[in-house]
Formats: structure tokens, C-alpha cells, sequence
């Protein structure tokens, strides 16, 4: 079955650097792929969808990109703040369209 | 403007007895999701629910646990003669329809079970 890997160490970048998280999956290309914001003690929060004939997505001072060849989707932050500091999720379907999760990457961004 | 809300946020049992987690969907979402969180550990989907069906349940445990999503009302997670290892943040999420188109679940901030 289809499975996703995010980096699980912590990933620190200085305030206004861009942040660059990586979400990879193993086997078939899923149609789309979703990226989500998880806070401590909250649920995780929609950002963005990138479909599979879509190379690039943005919305404000984020770029999702998606590579089939690679099974890889990158997430960016441009001029990241402090405020940007949380868990990033991956997301896509598995065959059955049951949407699967990445266990996320922590983000530090550092004042 | 209410968002998918869950209740309780925290939630003690001791061994043996019953918890149950209730979810109100966003307005106008009639597809529910359960899906189970562990620290460091990704969101583990439990099941899929529509208006007084259960679509999907093939990540629930085949005992003790159960849900429904009643015509009136919130959706039911129950869990029966709960265990330690039943302790975990469980989140509930909506979403318009389902499919393959992609659409968002929109979450909420899910009930801390423990149990003592």
C-alpha cells in the first residue's frame, strides 16, 4: 500500500529564510496531494492542494510542488515568521480514495 | 461560521468503562471521518461516515469500538471497557462530499482520551 514519508526531525530556519519541507510517497502517483498545518493541541488545518498535472501551486508565501517522477512533493515558506512554527502534513489518497497521512515535520522558525 | 466541534476536549476513564466522543460536523457537511492521533505519530484513519451510514470502518478495531452518525444529532465514537492503550488524541473531520476531486476535511481540535 501506498506509503508517505516526511522528514520526522525537526527542521529550524531563521525568520525570513524560506522553509522547505519534502513529502515523499512510495508507489503510484496519487491524483492530488494535500498539505495541512497541525498546531499543539489543535487539529490539523487545510493549506493546499496540488493536483498530478499541476507542477506548482502557490497561495500567499506558500509553493507546494508536486514531481511524479521524483514521487516527491515539496512544500515552501518564503519570509518565514515565527508565527509559521508548527507541524506541516502531508496528505493524499490511497486507491480506494481514503486520504492518507504523512506523520508531519516540525518547523521551527527562529526569531 | 462554526467550525467541526468536539466534545469533550479532554476526557478521563479508567479501565473498563465507556468513552464517548461526540462530533458536530461543519454546517451542511453530511461525510464524517474519525481518525486517531499517538505522539510522533501520524493521524491513523478509524472511519468513514454518512448521514446514518457507515461507509468505510476498516480502520477501527473490530471490538469494543463503534461509531454512528445519526440523522439528528452529532457522531458517536464509542469505545467500550477502554484500555491504557486506548489513551490518544482522537480527531474528528467533515467535508462537503467525497470522492476524487480532492476536497479539503476540515477538522476539529479533536478529545485527549486517557485512561487511567
Amino acid at each position: 500500500s501506498q506509503k508517505i514519508e516526511q522528514n520526522s526531525e525537526a527542521l529550524n530556519i531563521q525568520e525570513g529564510k524560506t522553509a522547505t519541507l519534502t513529502c515523499n510517497y512510495t508507489n503510484y502517483s496519487p491524483a492530488y496531494l494535500q498539505w495541512y498545518r497541525q498546531d499543539p493541541g489543535r487539529g490539523p488545518v487545510f493549506l493546499l492542494l496540488i493536483r498530478e498535472n499541476e507542477k506548482e501551486k502557490r497561495k500567499e508565501r506558500l509553493k507546494v510542488t508536486f514531481d511524479t517522477t521524483l514521487k516527491q512533493s515539496l512544500f515552501h515558506i518564503t519570509a518565514s515568521q515565527p508565527a509559521d512554527s508548527a507541524t506541516y502534513l502531508c496528505a493524499l489518497p490511497n486507491r480506494d480514495d481514503k486520504i492518507i497521512f504523512g506523520k508531519g515535520t516540525r518547523l521551527h522558525i527562529l526569531p | 461560521n462554526a467550525g467541526v466541534m468536539q466534545n469533550p476536549r479532554h476526557l478521563v476513564r479508567r479501565r473498563g468503562q465507556e468513552a464517548r466522543l461526540r462530533c458536530s460536523p461543519m454546517k451542511g457537511h453530511s461525510h464524517v471521518y474519525w481518525y486517531r492521533q499517538l505522539p510522533e505519530e501520524g493521524l491513523k484513519f478509524m472511519v468513514y461516515l454518512q448521514k446514518e451510514n457507515i461507509i468505510d470502518e476498516s480502520g477501527m478495531p473490530k471490538e469494543r469500538f463503534s461509531a454512528e452518525f445519526p440523522k439528528e444529532g452529532p457522531s458517536i465514537l464509542r469505545i467500550q471497557q477502554v484500555v491504557r492503550g486506548d489513551s490518544a488524541a482522537y480527531f474528528c473531520a467533515s467535508s462537503l462530499y467525497q470522492g476524487r476531486e480532492g476536497q479539503p476535511q476540515h477538522f476539529g481540535d479533536g478529545t485527549r482520551l486517557s485512561i487511567l
